[in-house]
């Protein structure tokens, strides 16, 4: 496969499980992201990963928490989320992170939905 | 904090030029760029513009920068409907000290192709 990959590509969980997404680049970049996407509003960056450390980590309740295992995967766990945390969470890559201004990559994304 | 705006709608017909703009508040602006992202799907990278630039054009697109005005533009020439999707510009939060790498999304505009 090429590019980025996401799994699942949905997923319906209800607020006491415990879930995670997963995704995974095959582009050899080294810096990995998640982003939030809800209906009419702008993408919200939620967490960075640049070479394997959390870089950036946006005001996300604890009930999200991220996992990258080495530069290539990139995990999102959930568990008791609120169904306002229903949404489009994408992930994207990129060659790096910082000034130069690296283009990112995304993901096909996970619609999640809790009940 | 740094802003980007965009129209939420634009309809054209089929042949016909788009335009679609946005405006961003941060002067020290590196990269802008042009996602575009079709029903179901991730986000595509169009196409990008250093902020040195004026114009860059890339077969049927054409990506104009005002730095003055700090103002970005999208000409999809000879529009189809499979160009139909909604689009985002993004501003890199380039930083000198390498500290900064973000990208800040407007809303996106979502453009209607009717035949």
């Amino acid at each position: 496969e090429t590019g980025v990959t996401q799994t699942p590509r949905h997923l319906v969980m209800g607020m006491t499980n415990k879930k995670s997404l997963k995704c995974e680049q095959h582009l050899g970049h080294n810096a990995m992201y998640w982003y939030k996407q809800s209906a009419k509003k702008p993408l919200e960056l939620m967490f960075v990963y640049s070479l394997e450390e959390r870089v950036e980590n946006n005001s996300v309740p604890s009930r999200f928490s991220p996992e990258c295992p080495n530069s290539s995967h990139l995990f999102l766990h959930l568990h008791t989320l609120q169904p306002e945390d229903s949404a489009l969470y994408l992930c994207a890559s990129s060659q790096g992170y910082g000034d130069r201004g690296y283009e990112q990559y995304f993901g096909p994304g996970t619609r999640l939905t809790v009940t | 904090g740094e802003d980007v705006e965009q129209s939420l709608f634009l309809s054209v017909r089929e042949g016909d030029s788009s335009v679609i703009n946005c405006t961003y508040t941060d002067s020290s602006s590196t990269y802008l760029y042009w996602y575009k992202q079709e029903p179901g799907a991730g986000l595509q990278l169009l196409t990008y513009i250093f902020s040195n630039m004026d114009m860059k054009q890339d077969q049927r697109l054409t990506v104009l920068l005002n730095k003055k005005d700090k103002h970005l533009s999208l000409r999809i020439a000879d529009t189809q409907t499979g160009d139909s999707a909604i689009y985002f510009c993004a501003d890199n939060e380039g930083r000198i000290y390498n500290q900064g790498g973000k990208l800040i999304f407007g809303q996106g505009t979502e453009l209607s192709v009717k035949p």
